[in-house]
């Protein structure tokens, strides 16, 4: 199984408003990642954790505000986001160790629209 | 800092067509090259990946080819198929441990049409 999940598909929010995104992976892998996506645009790396830990904040604003409960979930927390910040929201994965060490797995992605 | 070029930016060919799809990057310290598909509006497929010590990967109709030296990567797509149209992106991983881990560096992508 080479799956990441993540919900919701769609989300649309008031800029008063707080939402999260979720991502799950049971591939055992141990790091985890946030990237942003605009529309014809590479995705951007927002965050990484290692081992549940922390280990790359891109100079992300304080608006978003990522969470890795245990080793198979994700969060990404949402307040008082702006127009800007609408775009698709990628989560993905990979084993830090190994043959195949750091092939990042995708997930579908949730798409933000911040009205 | 790595910077990734694909060309070219948009592809249209009739089915059947044998084709490539080129990446370059300026720095060769890198641990290995992924290759993904996107759909409009969806996520990142792996297609391949090559560790910096392989020269090819294969997957069915797809050849991915790595030469570290001169900073390149060629995916080669054999008898191109409507369904094969999609955005494709390479990715490097480069070296090192730290504030590099877990880091990709995306090239802008290959927009392929493939027409019945």
């Amino acid at each position: 199984d080479t799956e990441v999940t993540q919900t919701p598909k769609h989300l649309v929010m008031g800029m008063t408003n707080k939402k999260s995104l979720k991502c799950e992976q049971h591939m055992g892998h141990r790091a985890m990642y946030w990237y942003k996506q605009k529309a014809k645009k590479p995705p951007e790396l927002m965050f990484v954790y290692s081992y549940e830990k922390l280990s790359i904040n891109e100079s992300v604003p304080s608006r978003f505000s990522p969470e890795c409960p245990n080793s198979s979930l994700l969060n990404l927390h949402l307040h008082a986001l702006q127009p800007e910040d609408s775009a698709l929201y990628l989560c993905a994965s990979s084993q830090p160790r190994g043959r195949n060490s750091y092939e990042q797995y995708f997930g579908p992605g949730t798409r933000l629209t911040v009205t | 800092k790595q910077e990734v070029t694909q060309i070219p930016a948009a592809l249209s060919v009739p089915e059947g067509e044998n084709l490539v799809l080129n990446c370059s990057f300026t720095d060769s310290a890198i641990y290995n090259l992924q290759w993904f598909r996107q759909d409009p509006g969806k996520g990142l497929t792996s297609l391949l990946l090559i560790q910096s010590s392989q020269r090819e990967q294969t997957s069915g109709r797809l050849n991915a080819s790595l030469d570290k030296s001169s900073g390149r990567s060629t995916l080669y797509i054999a008898a191109s198929q409507p369904g094969d149209s999609a955005t494709y992106l390479c990715a490097v991983r480069p070296l090192g441990r730290g504030s590099t881990l877990g880091r990709l560096y995306f090239g802008r992508g290959t927009q392929l049409t493939v027409w019945p």
